[in-house]
Order: C-alpha cells, then structure tokens, then sequence
C-alpha cells in the first residue's frame, strides 16, 4: 500500500511569512499533484509535476518534486490571507486507470 | 462550462440503509472516479468508471458499488450503511482514463449516518 505522509499537520501563520509544506513517500510514483481544498468544497488542483527534480511557480508557490520521485514540497513566499485551506498531496502511476493516493492534509491559517 | 455538479449536497441516513450518490462530470470528461474523504483527512480512492466499466478499485468492501451511464455521469451505492461510512464523497472526472490526466473534482455529498 502505497502511502503519502504529510508535514506539518497543522500551520498558523501571519501574512508575509514564509512556509513549506512537505509531502513524503517510500514509494515512488509518476506523478504528484497538489491541490488546495477550503471548506465545503472540492480539491482545486494547483499543479502536477512528472519529472525528477522537477520545479514549477505558480506566483508565490514553488512546488518541487524530488529526483527519486518519492517526495515534493511546497513553498509559499509572503503568505496571504487568501491562501488558508487544506493543502494535500496526490500521488498517481502509470496504468489503465490514474488512482490517486493522497496524502495526510496540511491545514494552513493565515492571519493577519 | 459546468464543472462537476454532485447531488445531493448533505444527507442523513440511518445505520443499515442504503445511500445513492450521483455526479455528473465535466463537460466533455469521460471518467469519473470516487473518494472518500473523512474529517480532517485526506480523500482516500474508492473506485474508477471508463466506457461503463469499473476500471480500478480501492480498498473498500463490496457493500460500496457504482454505476456509469452512456452520458458519462456516474451513481456511487452504499448498502448496509455504518457510522464510520460518515464522509464526504467526493466526484472527480478526467478526460480518458490515463495517468497525468488533471482531475477535477465536485463538493461532494456530506453523508451523516445516525
């Protein structure tokens, strides 16, 4: 089984910090996505990254994927209010069907 | 361009009876898979529908079933229903069933069993 362990739980933060976010596998996987979930609503995906070493921006996200492809990482620069909610991690691999094993949750309060 | 549109959005039900959940996916998506996601937990897969057929399963009992339809949208049954079957049941639908397919998801449907 395969399993995405997530740290930290829980982060409380005030605007303009900087965070990180670290998502951790003993199994490799072809791909991992990041998505932010608020309350009462589905995930939103961010981003997917494939390759090793891998690493996208999306604004203030920097998102990197490591180069055994069993971690990644998310990094906030100056946190916003607007970017409190759950933050998961999900794994997918090659076959017929893309099942995605997500990971454990990191809920992120930014406050003023 | 509708999203993915699930219904109902809450539910109660009693132990032992059955549930239907129902998504409809995004326009021009033709799998649907689904999660279920615990309090404070991350979604964990249930099962995936392709061309009418249950494509990949989770590891849940056979009490949880599905269904996809010739327009795509898709039912997901839960027999015999328990306490911890409590969760929010969330939709995803992607085009084709292939890795790195972005998936994207509805509300879901919180279900509350009494």
């Amino acid at each position: 089984t395969q399993l995405l362990e997530q740290s930290p739980q829980f982060l409380s933060i005030q605007e303009g910090e900087n965070l990180t976010v670290y998502c951790n596998s003993s199994s490799v996987f072809s791909s991992l996505q990041w998505y932010r979930q608020e309350p009462g609503e589905g995930p939103v995906l961010l981003v997917t990254v494939v390759t090793g070493g891998e690493v996208k921006k999306l604004k203030r996200l920097t998102f990197q994927f490591g180069d055994a492809r069993k971690d990644s990482s998310l990094h906030i620069t100056a946190a916003q209010t607007g970017d409190t909610g759950l933050y998961l991690c999900a794994g997918a691999n090659t076959g017929t069907a893309s099942k995605l094993t997500f990971g454990t949750g990191t809920r992120l309060q930014v406050t003023l | 361009d509708a999203g993915v549109t699930q219904s109902p959005t809450h539910l109660i039900k009693t132990r032992g009876q059955q549930v239907t959940l129902r998504c409809s996916p995004k326009s021009g998506h033709d799998t649907v898979s689904w999660y279920q996601q615990a309090l404070g937990q991350g979604p964990q897969f249930i099962f995936q529908y392709y061309e009418e057929e249950e494509r990949q399963r989770g590891n849940f009992p056979d009490r949880f079933s599905g269904h996809q339809f010739p327009n795509y949208s898709s039912e997901l049954n839960v027999n015999a229903l328990l306490l911890g079957d409590s969760a929010l049941y969330l939709c995803a639908s992607s085009l084709r069933a292939g890795v790195n397919q972005p998936q994207h998801f509805g509300d879901g449907t919180r279900l509350s069993i009494l």
